[in-house]
């Protein structure tokens, strides 16, 4: 089974700084896909940014944007810019390419953020 | 609705009762998922259904959990014999298709006493 580590519980930044948000992974497949979650109080969560594997190149999305490290099995997240409204818990998931493996996410325990004005 | 919604919002029960959480999916997404967060912890994956039936249920903690979707489209995650360790958010999210991104509904928080 894949498992997805967050070892950061919490973060804070200043707004308008950059902060990153740390994820490792272990998995024995080759092929899969990545992302970052956002849950706001409200409890819904948000897709941030997804990265499939097989792409060398990093997603990006506005002020969001992953490090992939595919052999390393690391995939941060750095946000730029940050704002009040990305306060939140956020995130890191896993799931394989294989449809044999099934479609679940298999997700971190999160990372809260806090933005501080 | 524009998004997937869960009834009710918050549900408090007492242990050894049945209770029932209902889904919602976005009109016209086939398939639909049952994740359970703890406090503290990231979503856990109970079922999916593809359709009507029910592909993976490999997450299901034990027999006292069970999940339908009758018709395809409103799916109800089914609880006998509540314990104070089922207290959490139960999440539903749904796709156009297996493999494709899933939207997640605000999620119930059950809590049995």
């Amino acid at each position: 089974a894949q498992t997805v580590t967050q070892s950061q519980p919490e973060m804070s930044v200043q707004e308008a700084e950059t902060v990153t948000l740390s994820c490792t992974y272990d998995t024995s497949e080759s092929d899969y896909y990545l992302f970052w979650y956002k849950q706001p109080p409200s409890r819904q969560m948000i897709l941030v940014i997804r990265q499939e594997a097989y792409k060398q190149q990093n997603a990006t999305e506005n002020r969001f944007s992953v490090n992939f490290q595919k052999a390393a099995k690391s995939f941060s997240l750095k946000i730029s810019d940050s704002q009040l409204g990305d306060a939140a818990m956020y995130f890191c998931a896993y799931r394989s390419r294989d449809s044999n493996s099934g479609y679940a996410l298999n997700f971190g325990k999160g990372t809260s953020l806090l933005v501080t004005p | 609705g524009a998004g997937v919604s869960q009834t009710p919002s918050n549900k408090v029960t007492e242990k050894g009762k049945y209770v029932e959480l209902r889904c919602d999916p976005i009109s016209g997404h086939t398939a639909l998922y049952w994740y359970r967060q703890s406090l503290g912890q990231g979503p856990e994956f109970l079922i999916y259904f593809q359709g009507t039936g029910a592909a993976d249920d490999s997450g299901l903690p034990n027999d006292r959990f069970f999940a339908v979707r009758p018709e395809g489209s409103v799916s109800t995650l089914k609880i006998q014999r509540t314990e104070r360790g089922d207290s959490a958010v139960y999440l539903c999210a749904s796709s156009t298709g297996s493999g494709n991104e899933q939207f997640f509904g605000p999620g119930t928080r059950l809590t049995v006493l």
